[in-house]
């Protein structure tokens, strides 16, 4: 059974940083592409970042390009998201979701962002 | 950036009865590979989302027979053809062809 469990969310000042990460299981890691989605409270969704099998390939939603950076390790079967520089506008629910079109996704971890 | 326009955004169906929803891209979504990129996504109240339906018509293994996807280049639409209540919830489509890949605002199923 495909599992992707977020962690790492929290509350968070703006301006500061947190790293969100998610741990997979199930299925083949390294040989699928992975995404970050997100949700603010009450809004649809938003593509965040896609990362290919072996990091070689990043792609970002220009609202984050500079700032967040998607990583992986297959070795640990784990996707990463860094984000830095935060707004009140990045206050989300964020979701991690498997390939490049979304096949599966984890239950999310929300980020707060505010004074 | 690809505009994914859904309609309705609100949609109230009576059980056992059809409900249709639709989504226009600003672009076609047809790739080099002659696959067309685009998914339906349902996200019911309090759950994470889930793709229903890949590649316009494809439905995702577990996914009732009673939803169906249809369209071509830039005109999609997704049917329930009878409505349960477990249906309820809200229905995106997203495009995954032009970076950055992007949704529809989202139709909100529910019960009358």
């Amino acid at each position: 059974e495909v599992q992707l469990v977020e962690s790492g969310g929290g509350l968070v000042q703006p301006g500061g940083s947190l790293r969100l990460s998610c741990a997979a299981s199930g299925f083949t890691f390294s040989t699928s592409w992975m995404s970050w989605v997100r949700q603010a409270p009450g809004k649809g969704l938003e593509w965040v970042a896609n990362i290919n099998e072996d990091g070689s390939e990043k792609y970002y939603v220009d609202s984050v390009k500079g700032r967040f950076t998607i990583s992986r390790d297959n070795a640990k079967n784990s996707l990463y998201l860094q984000m830095n520089s935060l707004r009140a506008g990045d206050t989300a629910v964020y979701y991690c979701a498997r390939g490049q079109q979304l096949n599966y996704w984890g239950q999310g971890t929300l980020v707060t962002v505010s004074s | 950036d690809v505009v994914m326009t859904q309609s309705p955004l609100s949609l109230p169906v009576t059980l056992g009865q059809p409900a249709s929803i639709s989504c226009r891209s600003s672009q076609s979504l047809v790739y080099s590979d002659g696959n067309t990129y685009l998914n339906w996504f349902q996200q019911r109240p309090g759950q994470s989302p889930r793709r229903l339906i890949y590649k316009v018509s494809n439905r995702e293994s577990g996914v009732p027979d009673r939803f169906s996807g249809s369209g071509s280049g830039t005109d999609f639409t997704l049917k329930i053809s009878r409505v349960e209540a477990e249906d309820v919830g809200v229905y995106y489509c997203m495009q995954g062809r032009h970076w950055p890949w992007t949704f529809g605002q989202g139709t909100k199923v529910e019960i009358k």
